[in-house]
């Protein structure tokens, strides 16, 4: 059974950069069956796609947020990372961490983790 | 890119059926079979439900089932239960080879 775990600061400063890792076990990262995505979820409100990469490091992006989103795959840690740079308010949401079955599903989920932006 | 539209809120009482909409366009719900239903109770992860518009992953019950017509996919709950009350969201693989969801909607058991 997959697990992801998130991880990183739960508090960023305003135009700083805003970094998560998610840590896969029960599986592996380079699996050809699954990419690995970004999903956020700001306070009472709904779910909002980052993006997505590949073990291979192929990645698709949110256009609304493409300028800001940085995502990468360290297959030695088996685990994948997002960036987001020039955070506002606007990001302060709980992200997940998921595993997108070949393009069909977000069938395994992280916890989440609160990421509040402010001063 | 827009968020697929879902009711707000939908509600039934114990053992009724209940369905949620999920409005799309042609590029993403009607072009694709990869719709899928996730609940996400409160403070929990989100849980996949219904993928590839009508299939249960193992060990969600058959209560819960998916259709798709046009640019509208749907989710049906059969047989209310309490432990039923939750979020729902939708999604959609698009054209852009992105993924798009639904604004979510509150099902609430009477």
């Amino acid at each position: 059974q997959v697990q992801l775990q998130e991880s990183g600061p739960g508090l960023v400063k305003p135009s700083d950069t805003l970094s998560l890792t998610c840590i896969v076990s029960g599986g592996s990262v380079t699996s050809g069956t699954y990419s690995w995505s970004w999903i956020r979820q700001p306070p009472e409100k709904g779910l909002e796609w980052i993006g997505n990469i590949y073990s291979r490091g192929s990645t698709n992006y949110n256009p609304s947020l493409k300028s800001r989103v940085t995502m990468s795959v360290d297959t030695s840690k088996n685990q994948f990372s997002l960036k987001l740079t020039s955070v506002t308010a606007a990001d302060t949401a709980v992200y997940y961490c998921a595993g997108l079955l070949l393009g069909q599903c977000f069938d395994y989920w992280g916890q989440g983790a609160l990421v509040t932006v402010s001063s | 890119q827009s968020a697929l539209t879902q009711p707000a809120s939908v509600s039934g009482s114990p053992g009724q059926s209940i369905t949620i909409s999920c409005t799309g366009s042609s590029s993403d719900v009607s072009a694709y079979k990869y719709v899928s239903w996730y609940q996400q109770h409160p403070g929990k992860a989100p849980k996949l439900m219904i993928y590839d518009v009508s299939s249960r992953p193992s060990g969600v019950s058959n209560r819960f089932s998916g259709s798709k017509s046009g640019n509208t996919a749907s989710l049906t709950i059969s047989g209310l239960q309490a432990e039923d009350e939750a979020d729902y969201y939708c999604g959609s693989y698009t054209s852009s080879s992105l993924w798009v969801f639904g604004g979510g909607t509150k099902l609430t058991v009477l």
